[in-house]
Formats: structure tokens, sequence, C-alpha cells
């Protein structure tokens, strides 16, 4: 079945540090791949997308993710976290097939140590 | 651009009482999705709408869910005779079109409390 893999609840960082967000999702065939956040009593805002090309995509706020199909990973990177950036990550993939919907992952809190 | 509307933004119903929610796509989008949200499932995806035809509502429960869209501006979720299990924050996302990889632009939610 398909599947979007976040296997963390939950990340704490430093203001400054360096992050890394995990997805991995289930599917042999190349999947439309989304990461959204959630801010506290707000809906969903798009950070980036990829379907193709270059596998590194960058995306808003200094935000990048990079496809690894041999891992079948999609991995949220920022180089240095701000206060502003704890909210709720969610990785989705919609893979066409489904009739356009997207299927999303648990979610990854994070949270940002002043 | 208001972006998508959701109203009401809470709703508290008691069991076995009705609950309609409603959503305004942002104008000219052609594609609306209702998801549910929940700390134990997280986001589901319940149904599709483009250009008002209902075209994917595999996620629906089979009971008691439906949803219509009368009109391009706007697309109802009715819950009857609500359940403590339907508690849960319904999302409304809007396309422009009906690519795969188009963004989905999403409303604030509607929370959705059964006592």
């Amino acid at each position: 079945a398909q599947s979007v893999t976040q296997p963390d609840a939950r990340v704490t960082v430093s203001e400054g540090a360096s992050l890394q967000l995990r997805c991995k999702y289930s599917y042999s065939g190349t999947p439309y791949l989304f990461w959204y956040v959630q801010y506290p009593r707000q809906g969903l805002q798009l950070l980036l997308k990829y379907y193709s090309g270059d596998p590194v995509v960058q995306g808003v706020n200094g935000f990048e993710a990079e496809f690894i199909k041999s891992n079948s990973s999609f991995h949220l990177r920022k180089a240095s976290v701000h206060w502003s950036d704890s909210a709720v990550y969610f990785c989705a993939v919609n893979y066409g097939s489904s009739g356009n919907k997207l299927i999303f992952g648990i979610g990854t809190l994070l949270s940002v140590k002043p | 651009n208001a972006g998508v509307i959701q109203t009401p933004r809470h709703k508290v119903t008691g069991k076995g009482q009705e609950a309609t929610l409603w959503c305004e796509p942002i104008s000219g989008h052609s594609a609306v999705f209702w998801y549910r949200q929940t700390i134990v499932q997280g986001l589901e995806f319940l149904t599709y709408f483009r250009n008002q035809a209902p075209i994917d509502d595999s996620g629906m429960p089979k009971e008691r869910f439906s949803a219509q869209m009368p009109n391009q501006s706007h697309s109802t979720l009715k819950i009857q005779s609500t359940q403590p299990q339907d508690s849960a924050v319904y999302l409304c996302a809007s396309r422009y079109d009906w690519g795969y990889y188009a963004e989905q632009f999403f409303g604030p939610g509607t929370r959705l409390t059964v006592l």
C-alpha cells in the first residue's frame, strides 16, 4: 500500500542549528512529493514540491529537500533554523493514480529553542 | 485573495446532532478537497470535487458523512448523527488545475468537537 513515513514525531533543535526532517515513501515509481508546514491554528502551507529534474529542490524560507530514489526518501533540510520555524511539518505524496489526493505522513513537530 | 475560507472555525455539537461545515475555495480554482485531521490518524483524505462534480469519495465514511458542491463558490461537508469519534479538524483545500503536481491551498480548518 502507498504510505509516507515520518519517523520522528518530535524534533528539538537550538536556534541557528541545522535541521533535517526525515521522510520516506513506499512506491516503486516516481511520485509527486511535497512538504507542507502547519503553524498553530492555521492551515497547511506549501514549503516545496518535487517531481523531476534536479533532486535538490529549493523552497520558501531557506528550506530545501533532496529526493533520493534509491532510498525512497525526501528529507527536508535547513541550514540555520529560526524560532519562528517552530511548527508541524508534513511530508506528502501524490501518486497520480490515486486520483489527485495527497497522502500525508503523520507529521513532525519541530521545536526551536531560543 | 482571501485564501480558502472555512466556516465556522469551531463547532461544538452534542452526540446525535448534525454538523454542516462550509468551505469557500479560492476563486477560479477548479478542484476542492476535504481532509480530516486527528492526533491519532493524522491527515486523511475524505473526498474531492472537480468542476463541482464528485470525483473521488474513497475516504468518506460510508455512513453519516456526505459532501456537496452546489456551485463553484462553496462546498459543504455534512455529518449526520455526530459521534465523539467524529471530533477532528476538518480541512478544505482548493487547487487551480487538475495536474497532480499543482499545489493544494488549505483553509484554516473547522475544529469539530462532539460532546
